[in-house]
Parts: structure tokens; C-alpha cells; sequence
């Protein structure tokens, strides 16, 4: 079966901490994605990577950077985090060539 | 504004009827996507139409290409079907990139 695991379910952390959010899937997928989901505003790109240590900016990477160093996982970090980047923060892949991406449980982080 | 747009917003129904939720877009698409988020996060894939209808158990799909429309119909709902319901398209580049309309907030009551 298929799986996208995201390493943390909720994180509370303070202004200006550095924050890693990970996600690793289990299905040899090249395509992994980065997004965040606010009310009102659904599912924004942040950042994908269609291969290992290969990224590209998304719709809203400011804030955000990504790495990948094994085709498996995928991270993404918030270089200082600040209170507008509070938000739910979902992983997904899929593999190359193929239909739909599959997602994460999600990380609901608070930043205080 | 955004290129993919649903309605309503919030739809609360009774067990039993019969639910529409809309999506349109205005940019060409290859394909478009129906999704499931029940509380807590997880989403799931329900549909992925290029044409035509698709049909899932209680679940109908449908797209108008032309009119760049596309329904999710749910028959005879149920309270487990209370979750978020999100259309996407695809754009048909090499990786898959969607572009996510903001919800529909589906409340199904006893």
C-alpha cells in the first residue's frame, strides 16, 4: 500500500526558530511536493523536486527553502519562522508519469 | 484570482439527500482532480477525469470540457461522508503540478 509519511502531526515552535518538516514515501516516486493549506485559500505550492538534490520553486517559496538527498525524502525548512508561516503543511508524491499524487497525513504548525 | 474556483463554500446536508459541489476553471487543463480531506488531514484522490463521468459507489464525477465545469455529485449521503471535498487540475507538464481550488466544506447530519 501506499505511503507518504510526514514526521510530526502538530508542532508548536517559537519566532525565528529554524524548523524541519519531513516526509518520506515509500514508493520510489521521482515527484515530490511541498504545500501549505490555509482557510479560504486551499492547497499552494511551495516547493517540488522531480529527483534527487533537484528542486523547484512552487507559487509561494519565500520563507522556505528544500532538500532532497535521497529519493525518498523530501524536507522542507523554514530557515526562521515567523507567525504568518502558522499553517497546515502537507507532503505528497507521485511517481513520474503517472495520475494522481499521494499525500501525507499533514503537519499543523504553530508558530508563536 | 483564482484560476480554479468551487461552490459552495460550506454545504450542510441531511442523511439521505442528494449533494452538488462545482468547480470551474479558466485555464486549459489535462486532466482534473477530485479529492477527500476528512478531519485530521489526510487527503485522498477520488476522481481524475479528462472527459466524461466517472462513477464510484455513491459518487458521480462529471466534466464539461467546454464550459471548463466539473460536478461531484454525492447520492444518498451519509454523515461519513462529512469532509472537505477539493478540486484540482493538472496542466499536463511532466510533473504533475495541480492547481487546488479552496474546498467545499461538506457537513452531512442524521
Amino acid at each position: 500500500d501506499v505511503k507518504v509519511t510526514q514526521s510530526s502531526r502538530y508542532l508548536v515552535k517559537r519566532t525565528g526558530e529554524k524548523v524541519f518538516l519531513e516526509c518520506v514515501q515509500d514508493m520510489d516516486h521521482e515527484n515530490m511536493f511541498w504545500y501549505r493549506q490555509d482557510p479560504g485559500l486551499g492547497l499552494r505550492l511551495i516547493y517540488f523536486s522531480y529527483d534527487v538534490k533537484m528542486k523547484e520553486k512552487g507559487d509561494i517559496p519565500e520563507g522556505y527553502s528544500v532538500s532532497r538527498e535521497k529519493k525518498e525524502r523530501f524536507s522542507l525548512i523554514l530557515e526562521s519562522a515567523s507567525t504568518n508561516q502558522t499553517s497546515m503543511y502537507l507532503c505528497a508524491s507521485r511517481g513520474q508519469g503517472a495520475d494522481i499524487q499521494y499525500f501525507g497525513a499533514g503537519t499543523r504548525l504553530s508558530v508563536l | 484570482k483564482n484560476e480554479v474556483e468551487q461552490s459552495p463554500q460550506n454545504l450542510t446536508a441531511q442523511e439521505g439527500e442528494f449533494i452538488t459541489i462545482n468547480c470551474s476553471y479558466s485555464v486549459g487543463i489535462s486532466a482534473l482532480h477530485w479529492l477527500q480531506q476528512h478531519p485530521g488531514g489526510g487527503i485522498v484522490s477520488l476522481f481524475m477525469l479528462s472527459s466524461g463521468k466517472k462513477k464510484h459507489g455513491r459518487l458521480i464525477a462529471t466534466i464539461n470540457i467546454q464550459e471548463k465545469h466539473s460536478s461531484l455529485h454525492i447520492t444518498a449521503s451519509h454523515p461519513r461522508d462529512s469532509a472537505v471535498y477539493i478540486c484540482a487540475v493538472s496542466g499536463g507538464d511532466s510533473w504533475g503540478k495541480l492547481q487546488f481550488g479552496a474546498g467545499t466544506q461538506v457537513v452531512v447530519t442524521p
